[in-house]
């Protein structure tokens, strides 16, 4: 069965403070990593599709990195607008999206 | 372009009432879920349709059924609400592509309490 462990569960950052986020995995056949960006009380938003491990992907100050145990998400020098909760999500052989628990990053002005 | 749109927002709901959660996408996808997302546990799939006229069950199906009423919408019916599924459900939906299903897009949720 496949799964994925996010940590930290939860993230303080002061703005500017870079760090990262861990998604661990096991998966047979992985055919996609997913990263999804969640504010409080809305659905999530899709942020990155990680394909094979090497694989980077960007967008403003979040950066996905893939190997073949785990994900990164980098964020560098946060600003408050980046306060969410971040969720990790892996696509095995069948149909099926895995999600882990998600952190929640709160970034302090 | 309104995306995933699920009605209602909120619910209340007594032990043994019965409900049906609506969800529209305008996307054209082929591919619609039903999930439920409770603290501590992640998203969980209730139910998913790879394309009109067919329905799966996912991880955690008992006390839901689904219809896949045309391409655009996928219902969640409870025919007789419990406690445990007090929670807040998210409909999605995606592209598949020769064998894979591309990135979900998420409507806003619907927060249900069952008393």
């Amino acid at each position: 069965e496949d799964q994925v462990t996010q940590s930290p569960e939860a993230l303080r950052l002061q703005e500017g403070e870079s760090s990262s986020l861990n998604c661990s995995y096991t998966v047979s056949g992985l055919r996609g990593l997913f990263w999804y960006r969640q504010d409080p009380g809305k659905g999530p938003e899709f942020l990155f599709t990680l394909y094979s491990a090497g694989e980077e992907k960007e967008k403003e100050r979040l950066k996905a990195t893939l190997t073949k145990k785990e994900s990164f998400l980098h964020i560098t020098a946060p600003k408050p607008e980046d306060s969410a909760t971040y969720l990790c999500a892996v696509q095995g052989s069948g149909y099926k999206l895995s999600f882990g628990a998600g952190t929640t990053v709160t970034v302090r002005a | 372009n309104a995306g995933v749109t699920q009605t209602p927002k909120f619910q209340v709901l007594k032990t043994g009432q019965s409900m049906t959660l609506q969800c529209a996408q305008d996307m054209n996808h082929n591919s619609m879920y039903w999930y439920r997302q409770d603290p501590g546990m992640g998203l969980r799939l209730i139910y998913y349709s790879a394309s009109e006229g067919t329905t799966d069950k996912g991880e955690v199906p008992n006390g839901y059924n689904v219809s896949r009423l045309n391409k655009r919408e996928f219902s969640l019916r409870l025919e007789s609400a419990a406690p445990s599924q007090t929670s807040v459900y998210f409909c999605a939906s995606s592209e598949r592509t020769s064998g894979f299903y591309n990135e979900q897009f998420f409507g806003p949720g619907t927060r249900l309490t069952v008393l």
